[in-house]
């Protein structure tokens, strides 16, 4: 079974902080994603990686970063957290371009004090 | 740019009715999959649609992709509590979601 583990299911974090999220699949995808998660929105593709220290903006880019230094793990990061930054936000892998299926890690609560 | 457009948004049954949820692409798309989500869960992958007129089966889900392929549908047959949660249908590429369907049951 594929497994997406993301560091953490609930984190609270205070306007302005840095924060990291952090995501490791162990089944040697080669493609990566960022989605956040609201209410009535669905799921928006923030950030995508096809290969190791390649990445890619997504719909909504804005106010976040991301880091693949290693083809296993994919780093979300909000340089200044803001309290519409407030979300889940999902991870999932697949294992290549013409093999798109997604698997998703449990997702991780942000909220944004 | 691609947009995936699902309705309903809600939808509330009596178990044992019938429920279908309806997924329209701006643009041709080379293959649909569709994902659910259950209450406190993730994304979990259901099924992919490729060929144009596609209709796979699922016990009581019923998947079907259009002739033009830009539009797809998920039916349930007689619905049940465990049917209960977001259904996601994404188009081809990174991958589009639609905005999901809630599907609630009544015992």
């Amino acid at each position: 079974d594929v497994k997406v583990t993301q560091s953490s299911r609930y984190l609270v974090k205070r306007t302005g902080e840095k924060v990291f999220l952090e995501c490791v699949q162990d089944m040697d995808h080669e493609n990566m994603f960022w989605y956040r998660q609201d209410p009535g929105l669905g799921l928006r593709l923030i950030y995508f990686s096809y290969d190791v220290k390649m990445k890619e903006k997504g719909d909504i880019p804005e106010g976040y970063s991301v880091s693949r230094e290693k083809k296993e793990r994919f780093s979300l990061i909000l340089e200044s957290a803001s309290t519409n930054q407030t979300s889940m936000y999902l991870c999932a892998s697949s294992l290549g371009r013409a093999k798109n299926i997604q698997y998703f890690g449990a997702g991780t609560r942000l909220s944004v004090l | 740019g691609q947009q995936v457009m699902q309705i309903p948004q809600y939808q509330h049954v009596q178990e044992g009715e019938d429920f279908t949820t309806y997924c329209n692409s701006s643009t041709t798309l080379s293959n649909i999959q569709w994902y659910k989500q259950r209450p406190g869960g993730h994304p979990v992958f259901l099924i992919q649609l490729v060929k144009s007129g596609e209709v796979k089966k699922q016990k009581r889900l019923t998947f079907q992709f259009g002739e033009a392929k830009k539009n797809s549908s998920l039916h349930i047959t007689a619905t049940q509590t465990t049917d209960v949660g977001t259904y996601f249908c994404a188009g081809r590429g990174k991958l589009i979601f639609g905005q999901g369907t809630e599907l609630s049951v009544k015992p």
